[in-house]
């Protein structure tokens, strides 16, 4: 079972910051905050991942609560190429091979 | 970059029949993982391997089994296919030593008949 909790959809306007939110109250301390995206049928895309510090690279920016029990992966200037299902996965890398539970995820429409 | 490479892309079955779905992970990341996503549905993890041992094993069938090969290729297998197995099946690589990021291939796209 996903023990992720996200809004099913949210629109956000081309060049605006989209910020997804997600909840992950059962998270454990061992267990980092993944994201990623399927944009229609591709496979999955990595985006950022997370233990309890903010992360940032090239595609996004991701807030972990100090509690760490709800996350915020903020696309800085969206456009419409984002537009993909965002999935929010909290997973532990030990041992290998742990699985992604992958939640329903939000949809992400952006609106030129 | 490499990516994860997975074979056949688009694959045609009948009812009864048997699929072999090849992946062939980054190179030398040594976890596979393979996934199944149903028409509408969201991607649910079947089974992985690390160092060509099962590691995690999902809601994969009976029907089903998979390996992982010396060269860390790995194989899903499928028996008596049904109807219900047609799907996207996604296989994705990690390595233990570089990050454990789960990198996805494009998929194999399963039709029953």
């Amino acid at each position: 079972d996903a023990k992720t909790t996200q809004p099913p959809s949210m629109d956000c306007a081309e060049g605006r910051a989209a910020n997804l939110p997600c909840n992950h109250s059962t998270i454990s301390g061992n267990e980092y905050v993944y994201w990623y995206r399927q944009i229609h049928s591709q496979g999955p895309q990595y985006i950022i991942h997370g233990l309890k510090n903010n992360e940032t690279n090239e595609m996004a920016s991701l807030i972990i609560t100090e509690d760490r029990k709800s996350s915020t992966l903020i696309l800085p200037h969206a456009t419409l190429r984002d537009t993909a299902v965002y999935y929010c996965i909290v997973s532990s890398p030990r041992p290998p091979g742990n699985q992604f539970y992958f939640g329903t995820g939000t949809s992400l429409t952006v609106i030129p | 970059a490499a990516g994860v490479i997975q074979s056949p892309r688009h694959l045609i079955k009948e009812k009864r029949e048997t699929a072999t779905l090849k992946c062939y992970p980054i190179p030398r990341h040594d976890t596979v993982y393979w996934y199944q996503q149903g028409p509408g549905q969201d991607p649910q993890f079947l089974i992985s391997f690390y160092e060509k041992m099962q590691s995690d094993k999902g809601s994969i069938p009976d029907r089903f089994s998979a390996q992982q090969f010396s060269d860390y290729h790995s194989e899903l297998n499928m028996s008596s296919l049904e109807l219900g197995d047609s799907a996207l099946y996604f296989c994705a690589s990690s390595s233990l030593a570089r990050g454990d990021e789960q990198f996805f291939g494009p998929g194999t796209r399963l039709t029953v008949l």
